[in-house]
């Protein structure tokens, strides 16, 4: 494998279900991101590891619950979701800040 | 408040010519600037990037320009081809921050 992989690609759920989101980077960085992206939107960034640390949440509903175990695996643990969570979710990695991010090919998450 | 604005939603360029993409940002903080491009069902992938030390940047097809002053970046694709018809975002970043501010993205479509 190589760059960023994230499983599942699709996803549907009801609003009682509790499920997760996996992404693993083999590029050797060190931060890690979550990143919605719904329908003629800008991408939105929800969560950012750096070194296993959370260092940037920004104001996501607690529905979402990220979990970096280690530099190279990231989750997004979703429980009672909203039908206006249906987005692509994408999950990034970079070598430190202010520079280029490595996205992965996204989760399509619909939620019914 | 959207800090980086791609003010054409969609291009259509025949193959061959040129086709150039404008991005313009609101936060003159920002120092690093970066363009995407992406497929349907797919994450996006980096494209070339310039530092604001630099007001061109060219790498093969793609020519990035900075004018600081008028907080204007702009993409030149030529020639452009079948394979550049995607949604290409321009993104900015600030060297010591995590978070990319993203563009909502300009479709483009070269015509055969």
């Amino acid at each position: 494998e190589t760059g960023v992989t994230q499983t599942p690609r699709h996803l549907v759920m009801g609003m009682t279900n509790k499920k997760s989101l996996k992404c693993e980077q083999h590029l050797g960085h060190n931060a890690m991101y979550w990143y919605k992206q719904s329908a003629k939107k800008p991408l939105e960034l929800m969560f950012v590891y750096s070194l296993e640390e959370r260092v940037e949440n920004n104001s996501v509903p607690s529905r979402f619950s990220p979990e970096c175990p280690n530099s190279s695996h990231l989750f997004l643990h979703l429980h009672t979701l909203q039908p206006e969570d249906s987005a692509l979710y994408l999950c990034a990695s970079s070598q430190g800040q202010g520079r280029e991010q490595y996205f992965g090919p996204g989760t399509r998450l619909t939620v019914t | 408040d959207q800090q980086v604005k791609q003010n054409s939603p969609s291009l259509s360029v025949q193959e061959g010519r040129i086709s150039i993409l404008n991005c313009d940002y609101t936060n003159s903080m920002f120092d690093y600037f970066l363009w995407y491009k992406k497929y349907p069902a797919e994450g996006p992938t980096f494209l070339i990037s310039i530092s604001s030390i630099k007001d061109k940047n060219e790498d093969g097809r793609f020519t990035v320009f900075l004018n600081k002053s008028a907080k204007h970046l702009s993409l030149h694709i030529v020639p452009s081809q079948p394979g550049d018809s995607a949604v290409y975002f321009c993104a900015a970043t600030i060297s010591n921050d995590y978070k990319l501010s993203f563009g909502a993205g300009t479709t483009v479509t070269v015509r055969a």
